[in-house]
């Protein structure tokens, strides 16, 4: 099956700092998505991204579907943009269920 | 925004008690679906189902059985409780194959 690879698996960055999320993917996909998981538990998804950039605030998304990876960008962090953010994809011929889930990234934001 | 509603946010089940963990959503999706998450395991699905009454096993079934019998409802129960099936458990909903999921808050069980 599809193989979804998070890097860096650790970050930790001063309230203000721009990041950057980096996801690979084995296989040509429809689906990739991006969540964020706060302390809490709760996973928010942030964009659905199969390909193309979309922006919502200071959060951005690039999937480059012929190249296999995806990038989350976080601009000017804030302590409550900690967590764990997991990319999830499903590769094109899978099956329809079945999102595959990074390992994740987890974020923690300094004041 | 849609909402997904998972009936409990912690519960502590006896080994061998049969458990319904119950997800609702709003908004009328296509798609629902069971996942658990474990530490250095990640989100693994249990079962989804794509229409009323249907469903499909995911990557771990064993254990497990769900019931759709109406679209905004998807139970996952749990036949005879283990230890290890002490976990979190994430219900999603979809509008179709290729949209975004919506997650609900989650049921973090523990069987004793």
């Amino acid at each position: 099956g599809i193989q979804v690879e998070q890097s860096p698996p650790d970050l930790i960055l001063q309230e203000g700092a721009n990041s950057t999320l980096r996801c690979n993917f084995s296989d040509s996909v429809n689906n990739l998505q991006w969540f964020h998981q706060n302390p809490w538990g709760q996973l928010i998804n942030l964009f659905y991204i199969p390909s193309g950039t979309k922006q919502n605030g200071r959060l951005s998304a690039t999937t480059v579907a012929t190249e296999r990876y995806s990038l989350l960008y976080i601009s000017s962090s804030q302590t409550t943009d900690s967590g764990v953010y997991f990319c999830a994809s499903r590769a094109e011929g899978g099956s329809q269920g079945n999102l595959i889930f990074g390992k994740g990234t987890k974020l923690s934001v300094k004041p | 925004d849609v909402k997904v509603t998972q009936s409990s946010r912690y519960l502590v089940k006896r080994t061998g008690e049969k458990v319904f963990l119950e997800c609702v959503q709003d908004m009328d999706h296509e798609n629902m679906f069971w996942y658990r998450q474990d530490p250095g395991l990640g989100l693994r699905l249990i079962y989804f189902s794509y229409d009323v009454k249907m469903k499909e096993k995911g990557d771990i079934p064993e254990g497990y059985s769900v019931s759709r019998e109406k679209k905004e409802r998807f139970s996952l129960i749990l036949e005879s409780a283990s230890t290890n099936q002490t976990s979190m458990y994430l219900c999603a909903s979809s509008f179709s194959v290729n949209y975004g999921y919506t997650f609900g808050s989650g049921t973090r069980l523990t069987v004793v």
